[in-house]
């Protein structure tokens, strides 16, 4: 079956460490995306990449890092300078072009720091 | 900066009236504007788009109605169904550099 996953669902992190996300998708699709959402809030764009080797920050970028050495695997790095790291992350990916509006959205990774 | 808000939080409808919702945008440096619907505990499903030079697009028992004049964008539901019940996302694609933007997210309750 051809879909996105993310990888634990749920995560449980010390204050202090780093902590990366799995996300792969076997959809041949060049673009992936990284959201934090919130309870009760919209998606917030964390980092995005629209071709292997390349990626941009989107609008809260500071205290993660993305690679993207392979076209199915943008994993996301939650690292100790993240103040505020506990969140619902998603990953998505769509096909690269203006018209290809519909992004494939992975099912989800709780993060919590205890 | 850019901002893709909703007016409503929380829209309560009964079984089979007409829904509304509501987005207001800020940038218009987007060739479409999109809606996705989240269930509760999963990520986000496409629901519909429309592009920057239309102004209105019908799915199926959805519309999409955009107003570039003052930067608002609808979803309406027709005949709405309890399996309707999910929160409400409206999102713009940018066309320089394809970065997608999400508003807040507008709850949609379905009364039996």
């Amino acid at each position: 079956d051809g879909g996105i996953t993310q990888s634990p669902k749920y995560l449980f992190r010390k204050e202090g460490q780093n902590v990366t996300l799995s996300c792969e998708q076997n959809l041949n699709h060049d673009a992936m995306y990284w959201y934090r959402q919130d309870p009760g809030q919209g998606l917030r764009l964390i980092y995005y990449s629209q071709i292997v080797n390349d990626f941009q920050k989107g609008d809260i970028a500071e205290g993660y890092s993305v690679s993207r050495e392979k076209k199915e695997s943008f994993p996301l790095t939650v690292t100790s300078a993240q103040k505020n790291p506990t969140a619902f992350y998603l990953c998505a990916s769509s096909t690269q072009g203006p018209q290809d509006t519909e992004a494939f959205f992975g099912q989800g990774t709780r993060l919590t720091v205890v | 900066g850019e901002s893709v808000g909703l007016h409503l939080p929380t829209l309560s409808v009964q079984e089979g009236d007409n829904s509304i919702i509501n987005c207001a945008y800020s940038n218009s440096a987007s060739d479409y504007f999109i809606w996705y619907k989240q269930e509760s505990g999963k990520g986000p499903q496409f629901i519909i788009d429309i592009r920057s030079n239309m102004d209105k697009r019908q799915g199926q028992r959805v519309t999409v109605l955009l107003n570039k004049t003052v930067k608002h964008l609808s979803l309406q539901i027709a005949a709405t169904q309890p399996g309707d019940s999910a929160v409400y996302f409206c999102a713009e694609k940018w066309n320089q550099g394809g970065k997608l933007i999400f508003g807040q997210g507008t709850e949609l309750s379905v009364k039996p």
